[in-house]
């Protein structure tokens, strides 16, 4: 991912909407992909994952999309509630399983009620 | 589930102190551990790949001496920031590897040095 030093972008919703966040990913070898949750003060908390040899995988409330032909990971969370409002980080996994994951820039979601 | 334990939570410091974070699987032996450093509003960005028994490979621009990693089981990671200073105030997590539970983070320790 774009794992550089800038701030986060935001994105505002108000409760019940669908929420969509993207990532850009830079790494054409990377085969696993995971999103992240993140509070305010607290470790990153695993929400879905998804592998490069599918395009689309679904848990509940949540979807990932995954296109390899741009390096685009995105995440659609549905009928998004206050309790969703945190940051969210796509990770990859450059190569083989147990390397360190890469995170991406991370978006600021905010739902308001 | 794979519970990782990361202690303390938060650690205030004297500039020039060393401080140690300390990262536990708790009931699994991971295979590898992994330490990261997250300034605020920013992403988190790698430190370090710990295995067991062998020495930590750092990521470019971590100074070694500084960030001294401790992997002495398959349970335990020690992160030593020795001679702290303020610039080094920041947010370090540290995330444990093991199949088939993947990637498992603590839940962070919060660095202040004053």
């Amino acid at each position: 991912g774009e794992s550089v030093g800038l701030h986060l972008p935001t994105l505002s919703v108000q409760e019940g909407d669908n929420s969509i966040i993207n990532c850009a990913y830079s790494n054409s070898a990377s085969d696993y992909f995971i999103w992240y949750k993140q509070e305010s003060g607290k470790g990153p908390q695993f929400i879905i994952d998804i592998r490069s040899n599918m395009d689309k995988r679904q848990g509940q409330r949540v979807t990932v999309l995954l296109n390899k032909t741009v390096k685009h990971l995105s995440l659609q969370i549905a009928a998004t509630q206050p309790g969703d409002s945190a940051v969210y980080f796509c990770a990859e996994s450059p190569n083989q399983a147990g390397t360190a994951l890469i995170f991406g820039k991370g978006t600021t979601l905010s739902v308001s009620s | 589930g794979a519970v990782v334990s990361q202690h303390p939570s938060r650690v205030i410091c004297k500039s020039g102190t060393s401080v140690k974070i300390e990262c536990r699987s708790l009931d699994f032996q991971a295979t590898t551990m992994f330490w990261y450093r997250q300034f605020p509003k920013q992403s988190l960005m790698l430190m370090a790949t710990s295995n067991e028994g062998s020495k930590a490979t750092y990521e470019q621009g971590v100074e070694k001496d500084k960030f001294l990693i401790n992997h002495a089981s398959l349970t335990l990671s020690t992160l030593t920031v020795t001679s702290a200073h303020p610039e080094d105030s920041s947010f370090y997590i540290c995330s444990a590897y093991r199949e088939p539970y993947g990637y498992t983070f603590g839940s962070g320790t919060r660095l202040t040095v004053v």
